[in-house]
């Protein structure tokens, strides 16, 4: 069992709704949680970042995360065609550097208009 | 001009033959990485490198080499390429005193297809 799963999609939404993406994760250390979103031909971008459980929102987007269910996600608002693009959750414990940090497999979303 | 650059950004090679992905960084981090991504699976650490000095293994490292010539120079080889080291390669570099936030900074990318 990986230690961080996420479903690959493809999501499709119609301009303007509200998407949710989300991860599980098994690994009760972690503690920093990040969203990446990345374009396609391009490298991961930090969308946002949040440290053990609670809310944490940035334009029309918000992270959540639920330690005591080992799951968190990202909601879009009021989703655009420029938010097309794979989105990928990362954690790590709150002890080591960047190489603890532990990808999910990425969701894929397609916004039309 | 970006701040992370990977060269080549595509190349296409045959089984057996030795391959190097270069990486170079104007954001005078430390800190770098080389990463790979396959389709289900997401990125997979190879070798990280905190400084000149310090070189790591990653969780795949089995198959790969690195180098690193200069604080803003690391390089990915694969002595002989097999198909299965068909991905997309990154390099990243991150700053040791950003803490928390988890930045990474990834280049644009090498996509490497073994024949």
């Amino acid at each position: 069992q990986k230690e961080v799963e996420q479903d690959p999609g493809p999501l499709s939404v119609p301009e303007g709704a509200i998407v949710s993406l989300n991860c599980t994760y098994s690994n009760s250390a972690f503690q920093y949680f990040m969203w990446y979103r990345q374009y396609s031909r391009k490298g991961p971008e930090l969308l946002m970042y949040t440290y053990s459980s609670g809310n944490k929102e940035d334009g029309r987007f918000t992270a959540q995360v639920d330690k005591s269910s080992k799951y968190i996600s990202l909601f879009i608002r009021d989703s655009q065609p420029s938010d097309s693009a794979t989105y990928l959750c990362a954690m790590r414990p709150f002890s080591g550097g960047y190489n603890k940090l532990i990808f999910g497999a990425g969701t894929r979303l397609a916004v039309h208009p | 001009d970006a701040d992370v650059t990977q060269t080549p950004r595509n190349r296409i090679t045959k089984t057996g033959k030795r391959i190097m992905l270069e990486c170079s960084q104007t954001k005078g981090h430390d800190r770098m990485y080389w990463y790979r991504q396959d389709p289900g699976l997401g990125l997979q650490l190879i070798y990280y490198s905190f400084d000149v000095k310090d070189i790591n293994k990653g969780e795949i490292s089995d198959g790969y080499s690195v180098s690193r010539q200069a604080q803003a120079k690391f390089s990915l080889s694969l002595e002989s390429a097999i198909p299965n080291q068909t991905a997309l390669y990154f390099c990243a570099t991150s700053d040791a005193g950003a803490g928390r936030t988890g930045e990474l900074f990834f280049g644009e990318g090498s996509r490497l297809t073994v024949l």
